[in-house]
């Protein structure tokens, strides 16, 4: 099973509307980190947030925000009035710091923002 | 001033051959990893390293192997390429214990194996 879910393979939506990228994650550790990269069309990964397992406090950074659920194990990421810019691959990623320590990308939904 | 710095941006090689792809960080990281992606975009940790211990994805072929000279540096060596190596390979490093902190990459390094 998938450690890292991201149901939407593809999305695309209309610059200014609101959109929200989902992601579930599968773990046993009580201590783990969760992460959203970007990846525009030319090619680099960018971050953009990081979360612990202890921190459930969700999170605005301009346009973005994060709501972070671990009853639900969910930590999704939503735009607000989406610009062109923000057309990429979003990646949700897992870090596991049990025994065996294991880092995992989610298989990323691709964004499309028309103008 | 280039963060995580990889060469070369692209490879062109054919079959059986043996390869290396050198990465460099100057933000003065504690781990550095490095990951293949596919032509579907997924991303999948090969390594990480630090000056106390290298991780690896068990399913890693051993004709992979990271050659870490010193703590800026992970070199990935690939022997024998194969058709299914071509990929785009990100380095990347973070402060800390492996996966504990953000990771910043590379700009990648595009291998075709012909």
């Amino acid at each position: 099973a998938q450690k890292v879910t991201q149901a939407q393979t593809e999305i695309s939506v209309v610059e200014k509307e609101d959109v929200t990228l989902d992601c579930v994650y599968e773990t046993r550790d009580t201590t783990y980190y969760l992460f959203w990269y970007k990846q525009p069309p030319s090619g680099e990964l960018v971050f953009l947030i990081r979360r612990n397992s202890f921190d459930e406090q969700n999170e605005i950074s301009g346009r973005y925000s994060w709501n972070f659920q671990k009853s639900t194990s969910s930590f999704n990421f939503t735009i607000t009035a989406s610009q062109v810019v923000d057309s990429a691959v979003y990646f949700c990623a897992l870090s596991e710091m049990g025994y065996g320590q294991n880092f995992v990308f989610g298989p990323g939904t691709r964004l499309s923002v028309l103008p | 001033d280039t963060a995580v710095s990889q060469t070369p941006k692209y490879l062109v090689t054919q079959m059986g051959n043996d390869k290396s792809i050198k990465c460099e960080q100057n933000l003065g990281h504690d781990t550095m990893y490095w990951y293949k992606q596919d032509s579907k975009k997924f991303l999948k940790i090969m390594f990480s390293y630090n000056n106390k211990e290298l991780i690896i994805n068990e399913t890693v072929p051993n004709r992979f192997s990271p050659k870490s000279p010193d703590k800026a540096h992970l070199n990935l060596h690939i022997n024998s390429l194969e058709l299914g190596d071509s990929a785009v390979y990100f380095c990347a490093s973070s402060r800390g214990l492996a996966g504990v902190n953000e990771q910043f990459f590379g700009p990648g390094t595009r291998l075709t194996v012909l």
